[in-house]
């Protein structure tokens, strides 16, 4: 147990809806990364935050958002959603602001399927 | 494309059998990553390489990184059901951006 939680587990929804992806990262840490992982694209670094403020912008599409909270929780918004859109959607931790890959604690992830 | 290729794509083998997993960057490598995903789970660290020539061991599984040809790669000896999942390879680059390899899916058959 990584101490990353993320919510929902599974979440199933049609082309054209939004939803919202939650993260907790493990306590005490102040970044958190969005990942999208697809049979297609493999794993790919989205979007990061650091104490609320976004630190790092990988391949997120302009219909995904994010945002960190003060209480460091972070949602990861996906709207007008197509089916390419299905994946694994993973949220990482760490303490500081420029880890490495290595000193993220990923979370078990939320799987999305667009239908 | 993607800048990290792994090899082979999935891999199926025998228990007990050895294999090899590989990592080839487009770009120079600094430093390596290697990953283990249960299906479904999330990422588990194994090992980070950072010299060239460099070789770790955790348990049964070896890495070595070989900088000239921007190559990584993972030797599983005597494989076991437990050795079974995605292994990814990762690395960063400058300005906080992180790339994962595509991944390859080991089933051990025992």
């Amino acid at each position: 147990d990584s101490g990353v939680t993320q919510t929902p587990k599974h979440l199933i929804t049609a082309t054209g809806q939004r939803v919202t992806l939650r993260c907790s990262p493990r306590s005490g840490d102040l970044s958190v990364y969005w990942y999208q992982q697809s049979l297609d694209q493999g794993l790919q670094f989205l979007i990061q935050y650091y104490n609320g403020e976004e630190r790092a912008k990988g391949n997120i599409l302009e219909r995904f958002s994010a945002q960190q909270f003060p209480d460091l929780h972070s949602e990861l918004n996906l709207s007008s959603l197509e089916l390419g859109d299905s994946a694994l959607y993973f949220c990482a931790s760490s303490v500081v602001a420029g880890s490495r890959v290595y000193e993220q604690y990923f979370g078990p992830g939320t799987r999305l399927t667009v239908t | 494309s993607q800048e990290l290729e792994q090899s082979p794509q999935s891999l199926i083998v025998q228990e007990g059998k050895n294999l090899t997993i590989n990592c080839t960057s487009s770009k120079t490598l600094y430093g390596l990553y290697w990953y283990k995903q249960k299906y479904g789970e999330g990422l588990i660290f194994l090992m980070m390489l950072q010299k060239g020539g460099e070789e770790k061991s955790h348990e049964k599984i070896t890495a070595k990184l070989d900088e000239k040809k921007q190559q990584s790669s993972l030797h599983i000896t005597a494989s076991q059901p437990s050795h079974a999942g995605i292994y990814l390879c990762g690395a960063d680059r400058t300005g906080n951006q992180f790339y994962f390899g595509t991944g390859t899916s080991l089933t051990v058959i025992p």
